[in-house]
């Protein structure tokens, strides 16, 4: 099984900064199938990024995804009032197709 | 508009059995992979199993694996979720969801809690 470890575990910050992301596989991922999520309190995840650097459909460009085998990195250039929210990665290369632990990113 | 709508949630006691319904609409459900996703109170989400387009391909999470089935019908726009043999740690929100590419799509989910 892949263990996927995302740093930090909280990340405070103030509207208009640049955050970033971080997610480690336990090994190498086939293919670069990495993906991020968003979570707001109450709803389901929601798809950023797929391929560990390719936008989903209707995701604004302030999100992108980079990294390659084992290390992947998501930012986000300037944190908007509804970007505070907590984030996951998913590995898809293998099963079982983890989830990280997440990071919260709060207003500071 | 794109939909998923999951069902057949609510309480059952340890040892217990519910089915999980996701109804599909607004897409091409029989051409995706679908997957089941469980987040307990508190917690991220778990992958639970996922099945190919035309049930060829199925896999499981060590966790469910010989108590949970995951099955779909194509011509019915659904997928399933059989539970068997329910545990206090199956407690959680179950989604339905796609796999993630271009576009992906999550239901909004249905509680499960097993306690006596």
């Amino acid at each position: 099984e892949i263990v996927l470890t995302q740093s930090p575990g909280t990340l405070s910050l103030s509207p208009g900064e640049r955050a970033t992301l971080s997610c480690r596989a336990s090994q190498s991922l086939s293919s670069n199938y990495l993906a991020w999520y968003q979570q707001r309190p109450a709803q389901a995840p929601r798809l950023l990024i797929y391929d560990a650097s390719n936008r989903a459909t209707g995701i604004p460009d302030r999100f992108s995804g980079s990294g390659s085998g084992a290390d992947f990195t998501l930012t986000i250039s300037r944190l908007e009032p509804e970007d505070f929210a907590v984030y996951y990665c998913q590995q898809y290369g293998s099963s079982p197709r983890t989830f990280g632990p997440g990071t919260k990113v709060d207003i500071k | 508009d794109v939909q998923l709508v999951e069902s057949g949630g609510g309480l059952v006691k340890p040892g217990g059995s519910l089915r999980l319904s996701c109804a599909a609409s607004g897409f091409s459900f029989s051409t995706y992979s679908m997957y089941w996703v469980r987040q307990a109170p508190g917690r991220g989400p778990e992958w639970l199993s996922s099945i190919s387009s035309v049930s060829t391909y199925i896999y499981y999470a060590d966790s469910v694996q010989g108590r949970f089935t995951i099955s779909r019908d194509n011509a019915k726009n659904s997928l399933y979720l059989q539970m068997n043999s329910l545990r206090a740690e199956d407690t959680a929100v179950y989604y339905c969801a796609t796999p993630p590419t271009e576009i992906a799509f999550w239901g909004q989910g249905t509680l499960v809690t097993v306690s006596s």
